[in-house]
């Protein structure tokens, strides 16, 4: 069965430091992989999506990487803001899913000032 | 762009009543998802459609979800009798292409008391 972990599922961090975010999956076959951010009571934001071929993608702050081999990824977020409080979500598409998005059930995370 | 719209974000009915969800795509999105999401079994596709056609269902519980998309800018999620463990937030997506980024509306919040 095709699944996706995000492990902790919880995570606070002083303002400053540097966020390390995780997301496991089973089955390296996949298509494509994007994180995904959830404020409270929101919609998700896409952030990055990282395609089969690549080994990571970067955006300002945010830089995630995609090691299929191992089936892992990690969103790093530099010098963690108090505005970068959220629910992160890891989703992961596979061919022989149809390509459906299957997602990883969060990481909420704390930036305490 | 106004983004992906939904209707209406709150929703509260008793169970046994018939509930619609709407949702406004992104005009140009060929692609159309709905997702459930809840603290049980988290971010979960229900139904998705390309260019109005229903490609894949499987995720639609049971036979008192139904889903259309009469139009490329307009789609509905009923629910015929509604039950209590529909209580969920109902979110629609749609991708200018797939498998590609997704931009989510804000959300239902369903409740059935």
């Amino acid at each position: 069965k095709q699944e996706v972990t995000q492990i902790p599922a919880a995570l606070s961090v002083p303002e400053g430091e540097n966020l390390v975010l995780n997301c496991s999956f089973t089955d390296s076959a996949i298509y494509n992989l994007q994180w995904f951010r959830q404020d409270p009571g929101k919609g998700l934001t896409s952030l990055l999506l990282i395609q089969s071929s690549q080994r990571e993608q970067t955006s300002g702050r945010l830089n995630a990487s995609l090691d299929k081999s191992s089936g892992r990824s990690t969103l790093y977020i530099a010098a963690s803001q108090p505005g970068d409080s959220a629910t992160y979500l890891c989703a992961v598409s596979w061919e022989a899913a149809g390509n459906k998005l299957t997602f990883g059930g969060g990481t909420r995370v704390l930036v305490k000032p | 762009d106004a983004g992906v719209i939904q209707s209406p974000r709150h929703e509260v009915t008793e169970m046994g009543q018939e509930v619609t969800l709407r949702c406004k795509p992104i005009s140009g999105h060929d692609y159309l998802f709905w997702y459930r999401q809840t603290m049980m079994r988290g971010l979960e596709l229900l139904i998705y459609f390309n260019n109005n056609v229903p490609i894949d269902d499987s995720g639609m519980p049971e036979d008192r979800f139904s889903a259309k998309m009469p139009n490329a800018s307009f789609s509905t999620l009923k629910i015929q009798p509604s039950e209590p463990r529909d209580s969920a937030v109902y979110f629609c997506a749609s991708s200018l292409v797939w498998p590609n980024e997704q931009f989510f509306g804000p959300g239902t919040r369903l409740t059935v008391l």
